[in-house]
């Protein structure tokens, strides 16, 4: 069973700060990476992704995968209140292939005002 | 609109009986899912399709099935064989060139 590992939060920030999620992931294979966000009883939104070594930046996310290490990360520049939600990292279970993608348990970010 | 929809919203299920969650995509997408969701436990795989008439039974598939008659549909069905079925349940389809998924709203079933 290939794993994706997020850090468990929760996590708290300041309005106007970078907020930082963090994810791991088992299967060495994996091409593809994908952050979503979930506000409390909605359903996930996909916000990035990504599928090469290095940073992604999309307004005032920036996605950062470092295959070496299987370490993916978003980092949420000058964060807003209503970016509070919970943000799960997903991989693909079965190396390259877009199907069947693994979630991490989420990570809770709170930007307080 | 482009999208998926799930059906009911809420759904209620008393002892022993069977439910069955809709999920309908206008997407042209090849590939469906269905996952569970539980407080503190990230998503689950149920089953998925990535063709009409074949699927496959993903990490949790004990106690549900599921058909695939047409591309745009992916119906599941929560049996009495499953027996702690109160969840929040999402269904999501995929093109074949990749790009993740797109979810639905969600449908939250609660045993009564």
């Amino acid at each position: 069973q290939k794993e994706v590992e997020q850090n468990s939060g929760p996590l708290s920030v300041p309005e106007g700060a970078i907020a930082s999620l963090n994810c791991t992931y088992s299967d060495r294979g994996s091409q593809s990476f994908f952050w979503y966000r979930q506000y409390s009883g909605k359903s996930p939104e996909l916000i990035m992704s990504i599928y090469s070594n290095g940073d992604k930046e999309d307004g005032r996310f920036t996605a950062q995968l470092n295959k070496a290490s299987q370490y993916v990360s978003l980092l949420i520049r000058d964060s807003q209140p209503s970016d509070s939600a919970t943000y799960l990292c997903a991989a693909p279970q079965s190396g390259g292939s877009n199907y069947k993608l693994t979630f991490g348990k989420g990570t809770l970010l709170t930007v307080n005002p | 609109d482009g999208g998926i929809t799930q059906s009911p919203k809420y759904l209620f299920r008393k002892e022993g009986q069977n439910v069955t969650l809709s999920c309908e995509q206008n997407l042209n997408h090849d590939a469906m899912y269905w996952y569970r969701q539980d407080p503190g436990q990230g998503l689950r795989l149920i089953y998925y399709s990535q063709i009409v008439n074949d699927f496959q039974k993903g990490d949790i598939a004990e106690g549900y099935s599921v058909s695939r008659e047409k591309k745009e549909s992916f119906p599941l069905t929560v049996t009495s064989a499953q027996k702690n079925p109160t969840a929040f349940y999402l269904c999501a389809s995929s093109p074949p060139e990749g790009g993740g998924y797109t979810f639905g709203s969600g449908t939250r079933l609660t045993v009564v």
